[in-house]
């Protein structure tokens, strides 16, 4: 069956680095495309982005430009999100969402989901 | 501000039908037939229960159902059951910017 499992937790000072892994089972890797959705708390969810498991070309959602880094490491089926110069605001638990089929460009399967937490 | 618009919170008693509604404009909603609705429950990661306005994955109850008018996605659940109370969101294809979705603010729903 198809599983993401992501990384655990993080506590990260203000301009530090984080980089969260998400890491498939059950399936191609290369044969979906991954996406990464923020969830900063109590509140909805955003969309980041995507990222081409065939290619490795990433797509940023507004505002997730820059600081954020989306990779692949297909030899071990493991996509990454790599956030650079952590600011307060990036508190939130970050999913990996795999696309539901080759051609349905919807989040039908989802990690379970990091808390990264930015505080001095 | 979420790009596109639902109510905060919703409720019914079990056995009941309710909607929630999900509004957004012609370049989201309105223009494409790529709607899709998410359940989350309190600490878990969400689901998806509605694809292209109104389609179901493979598990999901029929209970719950999706359509669309104009720039406006609603998702109906009947027979309401203590399990459906959970925050559900609305997703949309938007041309606004380059290949990009939005979510909905999420409604929370609440089984009386």
């Amino acid at each position: 069956q198809v599983q993401l499992v992501q990384s655990g937790s993080e506590l990260k000072k203000p301009g530090a680095s984080v980089k969260v892994s998400c890491k498939a089972s059950g399936y191609t890797f290369t044969s979906y495309a991954m996406n990464w959705v923020r969830q900063a708390p109590g509140q909805g969810l955003e969309w980041m982005g995507w990222i081409n498991t065939n290619t490795g070309n990433p797509t940023y959602a507004q505002g997730f430009t820059g600081r954020f880094v989306f990779s692949l490491d297909t030899s071990v089926s493991t996509a990454y999100l790599q956030i650079s110069s952590l600011k307060a605001e990036d508190t939130a638990v970050y999913y990996c969402a795999r696309d539901l089929s080759p051609v349905l460009r919807y989040l039908g399967y989802w990690g379970q989901g990091t808390l990264v937490t930015v505080s001095s | 501000q979420s790009a596109l618009t639902q109510p905060a919170s919703v409720s019914g008693s079990p056995g009941q039908s309710i909607t929630i509604s999900c509004t957004g404009t012609s370049s989201d909603v309105g223009g494409y037939n790529y709607v899709s609705w998410y359940q989350q429950h309190p600490g878990k990661a969400p689901k998806l229960m509605i694809y292209e306005v109104s389609n179901r994955p493979s598990g999901v109850s029929n209970r719950f159902s999706g359509s669309k008018s104009g720039n406006t996605a609603s998702l109906t659940i009947s027979g309401l059951q203590a399990e459906d109370e959970a925050d559900y969101y609305c997703s949309s294809y938007t041309s606004s910017s380059t290949l990009s979705a939005v979510f909905g603010g999420g409604t929370q729903l609440t089984v009386l």
